[in-house]
């Protein structure tokens, strides 16, 4: 079955230290985009792809960066200038029909 | 305010209630979205609507366009239905609201 896969489910870093979160989908959607939820509040759109090789800043880029070098992969990287990572990260794809969505992962500081 | 609202934010029923979520939206949007997610888990996608009802199981989505609101209803509420629910509205990209945490106790 077609889907989008988001890994690691939980995901461990050290202050100081950049990491990047894996989003593969093999949906052949164009489209994709990642999101930010905090404890209570909402998700918050990152950054999004609406074609291989560009992006667009979100709502909250800034501490992050992406690639989109192909269509099934749009990883995102929490550099170590986002004061905050903590926080459920989820991917999201779309294509003629509405998003699809990965399972998300849960990124916590040491 | 925010362009996507839902009510209440918290909700506690007991086992077999019917649950009723409202969702309102300023914005002219081409579908709406309710998803679940449960504590720790990714997020599943209930239901998407343009127009109408829908109905899956136990779950009934409906959608006024003329009057921005959605509802999302629960018949025959179980413990496993404990999650929060999100209603999105789908755009050039799509804006969440801020969940409602159900909590279905036996």
């Amino acid at each position: 079955d077609g889907g989008i896969t988001q890994s690691p489910k939980y995901l461990f870093r050290k202050e100081g230290q950049n990491v990047t979160l894996s989003c593969e989908q093999n949906l052949n959607h164009d489209a994709m985009y990642w999101y930010r939820q905090d404890p209570g509040q909402g998700l918050r759109l990152i950054y999004y792809s609406q074609i291989v090789n560009d992006f667009q800043k979100g709502d909250i880029a800034e501490g992050y960066s992406v690639s989109r070098e192909k269509k099934e992969s749009f990883p995102l990287t929490v550099t170590s200038a986002q004061k905050n990572p903590t926080a459920f990260y989820l991917c999201a794809s779309r294509g003629d029909q509405p998003q699809h969505f990965g399972d998300g992962t849960r990124l916590s500081i040491l | 305010k925010n362009e996507v609202e839902q009510s209440p934010q918290n909700l506690t029923a007991q086992e077999g209630e019917f649950i009723t979520i409202n969702c309102s939206y300023s914005v002219g949007i081409s579908a709406l979205h309710w998803l679940q997610q449960h504590p720790g888990g990714g997020i599943v996608s209930l239901f998407m609507l343009s127009s109408g009802k829908k109905k899956h199981g136990r779950l009934i989505a409906t959608i006024n366009i003329q009057e921005k609101h959605s509802s999302l209803h629960i018949t025959a509420s179980h413990p496993r239905d404990s999650a929060v629910y999100i209603c999105a509205v789908d755009r050039d990209k799509v804006i969440f609201g801020p969940g409602t945490s159900l909590s279905v106790i036996p």
